[in-house]
């Protein structure tokens, strides 16, 4: 079965901390894409990175870095010294099975991200 | 840079009526999707094409119907408004490729009394 996990409903903490948003997925594919995308409060989608599935180097993107680990099925996403603007609801996502042909993604519940000043 | 537009962007309806969501892309994108954002519950696929004059359902595709008669352009439609069908409604397109991410609109945010 197709499955994202995103166990954290709700994180809040204080500016300049550093916060892990946890992602745990489930795919019968061998071969897979894995995203991340910021929903601020203003509501649009924002993408911030793809990994697939046969590359598992981390990645690090100013102060936002992913750790992507087969051997658990997780790919985390942590933000480090958070600031205000990091304020949104972060969703991870995974690609459809190659073998459907659709192309879509199937979404966590998405974490939401309070920091405070 | 328009890239994907969805027409309303808030709509609020009474039980039973019909209406017309609107998704346009000017990206030559093949792949259109129409998902629903519910509070806790992420975004689920309602319907999607994979090319010009194709559709197919989605994981929650009952009471609505949807249409791509044109390659730049996806329609969502109610026929018959339900309380159930309150929710955020996100369009995205996407290449022919697998690993390419997908763009979404700004969503609608339609309300059924």
């Amino acid at each position: 079965a197709q499955k994202v996990t995103q166990a954290q409903t709700e994180i809040s903490v204080v500016e300049k901390e550093d916060v892990t948003l946890d992602c745990v997925y489930e795919t019968r594919d061998t071969t897979y894409y894995l995203f991340w995308y910021k929903q601020p409060p203003s509501g649009e989608l924002v993408f911030l990175i793809r990994r697939n599935s046969f590359d598992e180097q981390n990645e690090i993107s100013g102060r936002y870095s992913w750790n992507f680990q087969k051997s658990t099925s997780s790919f985390n996403f942590t933000i480090t010294a958070s600031q205000v603007v990091d304020s949104a609801v972060y969703f991870c996502a995974l690609s459809d099975p190659m073998d459907t042909g659709r192309r879509a993604l199937t979404f966590g519940s998405g974490t939401r991200l309070q920091v405070q000043p | 840079n328009a890239g994907v537009t969805q027409t309303p962007k808030f709509r609020v309806l009474k039980t039973g009526q019909s209406m017309t969501l609107l998704c346009a892309q000017d990206m030559n994108h093949e792949y259109m999707y129409w998902y629903r954002q519910d509070p806790g519950m992420g975004l689920r696929l309602i319907h999607y094409s994979v090319g010009e004059g194709t559709t197919a359902k989605g994981e929650v595709p009952d009471g609505y119907n949807v249409s791509r008669l044109k390659k730049q352009n996806f329609l969502l439609g109610l026929e018959s408004a339900a309380p159930s069908q309150t929710s955020v409604y996100f369009c995205a397109s996407s290449p022919d490729s697998r690993n390419q991410p997908q763009h979404f609109g700004d969503g609608t945010r339609l309300s059924i009394l």
